[in-house]
């Protein structure tokens, strides 16, 4: 059990700029979340996968926001165009659904700053 | 819907002292709340969760959380603080589906030698 991995941990990046997060769960989870946290906030759910499928959204995704997950391990969270009040953490967290699927694993996340 | 409110954002207790953060949920289901830790530059880790049964949870490094139906609320303590306890916490219920976790604004701990 290697954890959850994120990468980059920072993100600097010009407002209007693509930038793109990775995460790679811990292997066996076949659950992966997207979340982002700003200073002072709990995190807020962004997204949610089972396996390869993207099952719910939540409407702070807009569509300048685009997350996958295409064979069922990694992720990767796009962002486009980015603008000032994207900066914040984006965190990745996995679980098993079933059993402990309760349980989710936090990554260390990405920390974005959109100047 | 779902939601938790964590009651202060910052709470200061000496070394060795009770610790009380405070959480009250709101739920339409009988809710899975959790309580979780973030140290500084580290991912969120789980202290303890409610699910169903017994109402008194215990979890990691000396922690508990009572469960109050009564009261919505599901209060974190620890009987002595120790330096190491030094974070920020966040309260947490799921959603009724299981698949979204929403969590409070988070609370800071002090603690002062």
């Amino acid at each position: 059990d290697t954890g959850v991995s994120q990468d980059p941990r920072h993100k600097i990046t010009k407002r209007g700029q693509n930038v793109t997060f990775r995460c790679d769960p811990i292997s066996e989870h076949n659950r992966l979340y997207w979340y982002r946290q700003t200073l002072g906030q709990g995190p807020e759910f962004l997204t949610y996968f089972q396996n390869e499928a993207q099952l719910e959204k939540s409407r702070l995704l807009s569509d300048r926001f685009s997350a996958e997950r295409p064979k069922g391990s990694f992720s990767t969270l796009e962002i486009q165009r980015t603008e000032q009040g994207d900066s914040a953490m984006y965190l990745c967290a996995s679980s098993i659904s079933g059993g402990l699927r309760e349980k989710l694993f936090f990554g260390s996340g990405t920390q974005l700053s959109v100047l | 819907a779902q939601s938790v409110t964590q009651l202060g954002s910052h709470v200061s207790v000496s070394e060795g002292a009770l610790v009380l953060l405070r959480c009250n949920y709101s739920s339409s289901v009988p809710p899975y709340l959790f309580w979780y830790v973030q140290y500084p530059n580290q991912g969120l880790q789980l202290l303890l969760k409610y699910t169903t049964g017994a109402t008194l949870v215990k979890g990691i490094n000396g922690f508990e959380a009572e469960f109050k139906k009564s009261e919505t609320s599901f209060h974190l303590t620890k009987p002595s603080a120790h330096m190491s306890d030094a974070a920020e916490y966040f309260c947490a219920v799921s959603s009724d589906t299981g698949n979204q976790f929403y969590f409070g604004t988070g609370t800071s701990l002090t603690v002062i030698p």
